[in-house]
């Protein structure tokens, strides 16, 4: 069955940086994207990052553009994600989601269809 | 910049049937949006419940659907449990972005 894993969450101070890492079993890690989806204590689902399953397209949510880096090891069947320049409001529950693309002769579709556990990133001093 | 909208909570009867909408603070929610529905109880991952507008994941019971409704996505819970207290999310793919709703808290008493 289709397991992802996160690891790496951790306290950090303002400004420091942290590296999330996804290990995925149970699929052809390498075919298929990946995304990073976070979640603030109390608050609701924020999308993050996506990263295509070769790993040429990258893209990012405006909140974390220039200071965090999807990447993925496919030898490695791990995603991670690179946060520098840590603030306060990225305190959140992390969360590595795959992504499903496909089409069929009724249509394009396209989702998160498994989701990890999440990790824990607090920043603060 | 845009915003997805979801009504902060709705509450329903055990039995009874809620629509829950997911909408744009410009513009209509269009299928080529992939609207998608996601389930989450406080301390566990989302699980996924409709995608690409109407179509259920596996394992979800056929009394979640989903469709357009007017300029919006629309989740129907038909013959609400208690179980199904729990936020809703809905999502929306923008060709190089997704774009999360602030979620709706749904309570069944």
């Amino acid at each position: 069955q289709v397991q992802l894993v996160e690891s790496g969450g951790g306290v950090v101070q303002p400004g420091g940086s942290l590296r999330l890492s996804c290990a995925a079993s149970g699929f052809t890690f390498s075919s298929y994207g990946m995304h990073w989806v976070r979640q603030a204590p109390g608050k609701g689902l924020e999308w993050v990052a996506f990263i295509r399953y070769d790993g040429s397209n990258k893209y990012y949510a405006d909140s974390v553009k220039g200071r965090f880096t999807i990447s993925r090891d496919n030898s490695k069947n791990t995603l991670y994600l690179q946060m520098n320049s840590l603030r306060a409001e990225d305190t959140a529950v992390y969360y590595c989601a795959k992504d499903r693309y496909y089409y069929d002769s009724s249509g394009y579709y396209r989702y998160f269809d498994y989701w990890g556990q999440g990790t824990l990133v607090t920043v603060s001093s | 910049q845009t915003v997805v909208t979801q009504e902060p909570s709705f509450s329903v009867s055990p039995g009874g049937t809620v629509t829950l909408t997911c909408g744009l603070s410009s513009g209509s929610v269009s299928t080529s949006y992939y609207p998608s529905w996601y389930q989450q109880t406080p301390g566990q991952a989302p699980r996924t419940l409709i995608y690409s507008t109407n179509t259920r994941s596996s394992g979800v019971p056929d009394r979640f659907s989903g469709s357009i409704l007017g300029n919006k996505a629309a989740l129907t819970i038909t013959g609400a449990q208690a179980d199904d207290e729990s936020d809703y999310y809905c999502v929306l793919y923008m060709g190089s972005l997704w774009v999360f709703g602030g979620g709706t808290k749904l309570t069944v008493l």
